[in-house]
């Protein structure tokens, strides 16, 4: 049972492009996370998706940034106009259930490591 | 989320066994502990969960103290790749909505 996929691993964009970045959850998984990891810094969530619905996307920055995870077809983080600051780790991480048991697990990809010029 | 107290750093010697505190002296009934680990450069790994009582699994044992108030991640043989940042984390059953909150973990350092 191949693992949460990432790509790419690593993605360079120059200030001002956009960056799409891919999650493709485990087989079975229905509900997506993307997290954010700026350097030395801590994981922090970003977005929670089931499919074609977002959930909670309180940790999301209120411009540029954008998640969707469609019928089809892997989950996409979609950051417009990239700047400096946006340059982090962004890990997605998927689950069978929605965390209400208090007892699921999250399966995390190796994520995308963003370099923004 | 309720909140976790975990010691900035540790170290151990490899095959030596290494004992991860957490203190959550705010925990609920509900709530279920939760321990992922992050080796470098890589995605979180999730290690282990329990509620009330010690649960073991091939990667690590979880003791938790009778009051919940705080328990122990144990790596019963310690080896080089264990060499990670160790979160422990708080999940309420039936709260919001799934996310994972993240402190700065405990930073485990072992030597060869």
């Amino acid at each position: 049972n191949a693992g949460v996929m990432q790509n790419p691993r690593h993605l360079v964009r120059r200030r001002g492009q956009e960056a799409r970045l891919r999650c493709s959850p485990m087989k079975g998984h229905s509900h997506v996370y993307w997290y954010r990891q700026l350097p030395e810094e801590g994981l922090k969530f970003m977005v929670y998706l089931q499919k074609e619905n977002i959930i909670d996307e309180s940790g999301m920055p209120k411009e540029r940034f954008s998640a969707e995870f469609p019928k089809e077809g892997p989950s996409i983080l979609r950051i417009q106009q990239v700047v400096r600051g946006d340059s982090a780790a962004y890990f997605c991480a998927s689950s069978t259930n929605s965390g209400r048991s208090g007892a699921d697990t999250q399966y995390f990809g190796p994520g995308t490591r963003l370099t923004v010029l | 989320d309720a909140k976790t107290t975990q010691p900035n750093s540790m170290e151990s010697n490899e095959e030596e066994p290494v004992h991860l505190p957490c203190n959550h002296s705010t925990i609920s009934g509900t709530d279920y502990i939760h321990w992922y680990r992050q080796l470098p450069s890589q995605g979180p790994e999730y290690v282990i969960h329990g509620l009330t009582s010690n649960v073991n699994n091939r990667m690590a044992s979880l003791a938790i103290a009778e009051d919940r108030k705080s328990s122990t991640l144990i790596l019963h043989r310690a080896t080089l790749r264990d060499a990670a940042v160790y979160y422990c984390i708080l999940r309420d059953r039936g709260s919001t909505l799934g996310r994972l909150y993240f402190g700065r973990g405990t930073q485990l350092t072992v030597w060869p």
